[in-house]
């Protein structure tokens, strides 16, 4: 069965310093992976996603993901964080069909 | 990218009533879903709506309790009927991109509050 994991359900960490949000997936076959950001009532925003090429996949407002098959992960990154990044981030994959199954999100927390 | 908007955003509804949810994109497209989110939980997917067709429902969700209909390829309702306190979430309607793109785009949202 296709699944998702995000082990953590808040991150909290200081502006200015780097981020990581984690993300495992189980798929049969060669997964999509995507990264989703939600902010306080709206809905979601697309950050990134990985289909196939360089394991390193750089998205929207400076974060990229690093696919790496043997880990079956997906962790999201961004070198230095703001403020304005606070937001539940979800992690998703898609496998021979259109259907997503979703992480069950991660709370990320920057402080100043 | 599609520009996609709901009605309402957000409701609060009585025990036993119905609510419709409308779901409008700015483009035609294929495939429409509806996404559930339960108050700090993830997004399960309610069912697909395709243009012409019946919604094709998930595991746990029926048609009785959550009718769609899709009219045409811009446009899609959904109706949560029979509410009750366990319905209180977020309901999503999103769509696929199309071509090898490959990513969903969601509309904002509706906050649905059953007393």
């Amino acid at each position: 069965a296709q699944s998702v994991a995000q082990p953590e359900d808040q991150v909290n960490v200081a502006e200015g310093n780097p981020l990581t949000v984690k993300c495992t997936y189980s798929v049969s076959g060669n997964p999509y992976l995507f990264w989703y950001v939600q902010y306080p009532n709206r809905g979601l925003q697309f950050l990134l996603k990985y289909i196939t090429g360089d394991n390193l996949v750089k998205g929207s407002y400076g974060f990229e993901a690093e696919f790496n098959k043997s880990q079956t992960s997906f962790h999201l990154k961004k070198p230095s964080a703001l403020v304005s990044d606070s937001a539940l981030y979800f992690c998703a994959v898609r496998a021979r069909t259109y259907k997503y199954i979703f992480g069950t999100g991660t709370r990320l927390k920057v402080l100043a | 990218s599609a520009v996609i908007s709901q009605k309402p955003s957000r409701d609060i509804c009585q025990r036993g009533t119905s609510l419709t949810i409308q779901c409008q994109v700015d483009s035609q497209v294929t495939m429409m879903f509806w996404y559930r989110q339960q108050p700090g939980q993830s997004l399960t997917l309610i069912a697909t709506a395709n243009q012409g067709s019946e919604a094709t429902y998930e595991s746990g969700f029926v048609i009785d309790k959550f009718p769609i209909s899709r009219p045409n390829l811009t446009f899609s309702t959904l109706t949560v009927s029979n509410m009750s306190p366990e319905d209180s979430s977020i309901y999503l309607c999103g769509l696929d991109s199309g071509g090898s793109l490959d990513e969903q785009f969601f509309g904002p949202g509706t906050r649905l509050t059953v007393l």
